[in-house]
């Protein structure tokens, strides 16, 4: 059973269409993130809610828009996408009074803009 | 000036060596300190947290010291399966900052 899934795992699409990633985690974990991957490997966050409140929004442009119905979800909607928004989106969990540091990855999802 | 520096590699080893990745960090509020593992096309996971006076895990010994904002680890005896790129993450808050990652080949 997955801990934290993510969907789709690939996605090929045109610029200037708006595309959503999914995420659901079943580790109860009250804190999920958002980070990006780019082309030269660099992993970067770009939001973190807990307790599906705001707590991180790195400077990303508005056209991402991260929502979290619940705790256990946290999606991402892009829209008007541009060729730099390529790269692999990865969602993660903690549990943030425990604060291990330990981090649940999904497996990521490769998106391509053409 | 980068949050969180690693030197990125690659380092090419044969099997059995011992190999050191450094990293170096620039915000001083900084309050916890990992080692990730990421395999090509695969996600993060944590290797292992580390500690002020130090820590070690079977081949992996991991160093701190906070006053020169510097963060090492140690892979002893490596084998073939070491090969991965090492991140170094920096946490404050909920903040869990990664650096660019050392990219490590551990050739037979």
């Amino acid at each position: 059973d997955t801990a934290v899934s993510q969907t789709p795992k690939y996605l090929v699409t045109q610029m200037g269409n708006d595309k959503s990633i999914k995420c659901e985690q079943n580790l109860g974990h009250d804190t999920m993130y958002w980070y990006k991957q780019d082309s030269k490997k660099f992993l970067k966050i770009m939001f973190s809610y807990n307790n599906k409140e705001l707590i991180i929004n790195e400077t990303v442009p508005n056209r991402f828009s991260p929502k979290s119905p619940d705790k256990a979800h946290l999606n991402l909607h892009i829209n008007s996408l541009e060729l730099g928004d390529s790269a692999v989106y990865f969602c993660a969990s903690s549990q943030w009074e425990v604060n291990t540091g330990e981090l649940f990855f999904g497996e990521g999802s490769r998106l391509t803009v053409l | 000036r980068k949050e969180v520096e690693q030197d990125p590699g690659p380092f090419n080893v044969p099997e059995g060596a011992t190999v050191a990745f450094n990293c170096t960090y620039s915000n001083s509020a900084s309050q916890s300190f990992f080692w990730y593992r990421q395999d090509c096309r695969k996600e993060p996971k944590l290797l292992m947290s580390v500690y002020s006076s130090g820590n070690e895990d079977g081949r992996f010994t991991a160093q701190l010291n906070r006053a020169s904002q510097y963060i090492s680890l140690l892979i002893r005896d490596s084998k073939l399966s070491d090969s991965a790129t090492y991140l170094c993450v920096v946490n404050y808050g909920q903040n869990f900052v990664f650096g660019p990652g050392t990219r490590l080949s551990v050739l037979p």
